[in-house]
């Protein structure tokens, strides 16, 4: 089975902090993803990377960095924390076929800045 | 651009209804992919169909069916009998090829609450 895991279920922090938030896949996948997930607004993507080192801006990465030095993890970064960052984060990954494919996703991340 | 439409925001149904989830969706592709996700309260988005634009067939599994029409541009989710572990949040989901690469757009998600 495929598995995606996220380092916290539920994160709080400062207004003005720097955030991790880390993604591993046991798949080898080389897509991962990050959304995040507001009542009424269904899934947003931050950004995605399809290889080591790649990565592409999503629909919404204002606010926000990526970082990802191996293939098994993707790492969202909020380089300074603010309320409107408050969210559900979710990660995830598929293979990298030239139809797309199914998605994976980690339990999320709830994480409030306060 | 690709849109998905998830009209229906909640819908709430007892114990034994069915009950159907729309999805409409708009893309210039000939090629593209159809997903059905299911959110329960943990949180964890699980993968249940994927479909691809040449595949007009319906598929029923177990108590789970889908109705795909290119010539409607939908891909309904029908839950037969419904219970309560049912409930959840649904999204539609459509990858096709347009901006170079096959990312998914979703729908803002149906939520679904099945009272015993």
């Amino acid at each position: 089975d495929v598995k995606v895991t996220q380092s916290s279920r539920y994160l709080v922090k400062r207004t003005g902090e720097k955030v991790f938030l880390e993604c591993v896949q046991d798949m080898d996948h080389e897509n991962m993803f990050w959304y995040r997930q507001d009542p009424g607004l269904g899934l947003r993507l931050i950004y995605f990377s399809y290889d080591v080192k790649m990565k592409e801006k999503g629909d919404i990465p204002e606010g926000y960095s990526v970082s990802r030095e191996k293939k098994e993890r993707f790492s969202l970064i909020l380089e300074s924390a603010s309320t409107n960052q408050t969210s559900m984060y979710l990660c995830a990954s598929s293979w990298l076929l030239p139809e797309g494919d199914t998605q994976y996703f980690g339990p999320g991340t709830r994480l409030t800045v306060l | 651009a690709q849109k998905v439409t998830q009209a229906q925001t909640e819908i709430s149904v007892v114990e034994k209804e069915d009950v159907t989830l729309d999805c409409v969706y708009e893309t210039r592709d000939t090629t593209y992919y159809l997903f059905w996700y299911k959110q329960p309260p943990s949180g964890e988005l699980v993968f249940l169909i994927r479909r691809n634009s040449f595949d007009e067939q319906n598929e029923i599994s177990g108590r789970y069916s889908w109705n795909f029409q290119k010539s409607t541009s939908s891909f309904n989710f029908t839950i037969t009998a419904s219970q309560v572990v049912d409930s959840a949040v649904y999204f539609c989901a459509l990858s096709d090829i347009s901006g170079g690469s096959y990312i998914p757009t979703f729908g803002r998600g149906t939520s679904l609450i099945v009272h015993p």
